[in-house]
């Protein structure tokens, strides 16, 4: 039972407008979430975070929205740029027991310039 | 160095040996987790260590899976008569508290012939 979901395995973007990524989560009891992107043979690097407190949350141009009633949440790139052309995982804890992140599948995104 | 480090970076093994996986992970991170990556698929949680605690083991796939983290460091995957859907790519990342961002390391591609 996959407890965070991304349905998009892959996203299609003009450089300069708006890359937009989606994440479901099915447990209830998440509190915290990740989002992290990973370029080919190198490990994943961590964007952004968000806690369950907020429903926004800032850091240049990326902006995580969380809306907790619909368990969901997105990441949106603005502009868009070429080198943002990566696998992008959103994850998700329960933060506040210390248990373990769980990642999604990831959404491929391509920047075309 | 200052970020997690694996190794190999590369295993080539025939189906049936044995393979140990190293993760070095960043000074003085508690938490350390295992993941890997199969052709196309996301990230598969495997095993967690937090500080002194019991691991969480909930994600290996069977009972072929192994791991150690000896002295709250250097940890080991140990995956024992490997087998051809065993081929991935293993990720290792540590964190300073378990509720912080993880930092990951580079990955060590398995290859079961």
């Amino acid at each position: 039972d996959q407890q965070v979901k991304q349905n998009s395995p892959s996203l299609s973007v003009q450089e300069g407008r708006i890359s937009i990524l989606n994440c479901d989560y099915t447990n209830s009891m998440f509190d915290y979430f990740l989002w992290y992107k990973k370029y080919p043979a190198e490990g994943p690097t961590f964007l952004i975070s968000i806690s369950s407190i907020k429903d926004k949350n800032e850091d240049g141009r990326f902006t995580v929205f969380l809306n907790k009633s619909a368990k969901h949440l997105s990441l949106h790139i603005v502009p868009s740029q070429p080198g943002d052309s990566a696998v992008y995982f959103c994850a998700a804890s329960v933060k506040t027991s210390y248990d373990k992140v769980i990642f999604g599948p990831g959404t491929s995104l391509s920047v075309i310039p | 160095g200052a970020g997690v480090s694996q190794s190999p970076s590369n295993k080539v093994t025939e189906k049936g040996k044995d393979v140990e996986l190293r993760c070095d992970p960043i000074s003085g991170h508690t938490a350390l987790y295992w993941y890997r990556q199969s052709l196309g698929q996301g990230l598969e949680f495997l095993i967690y260590f937090q500080g002194n605690s019991a691991p969480d083991k909930s994600g290996l796939p069977s009972d072929r899976f192994s791991a150690e983290r000896t002295g709250g460091s250097v940890s080991t995957l140990t995956i024992q008569r490997t087998q051809q859907e065993d081929s991935a790519v293993y990720l290792c990342a540590s964190s300073f508290t378990a509720i912080g961002e993880l930092f990951f390391g580079e990955g060590s591609r398995l290859t079961v012939l």
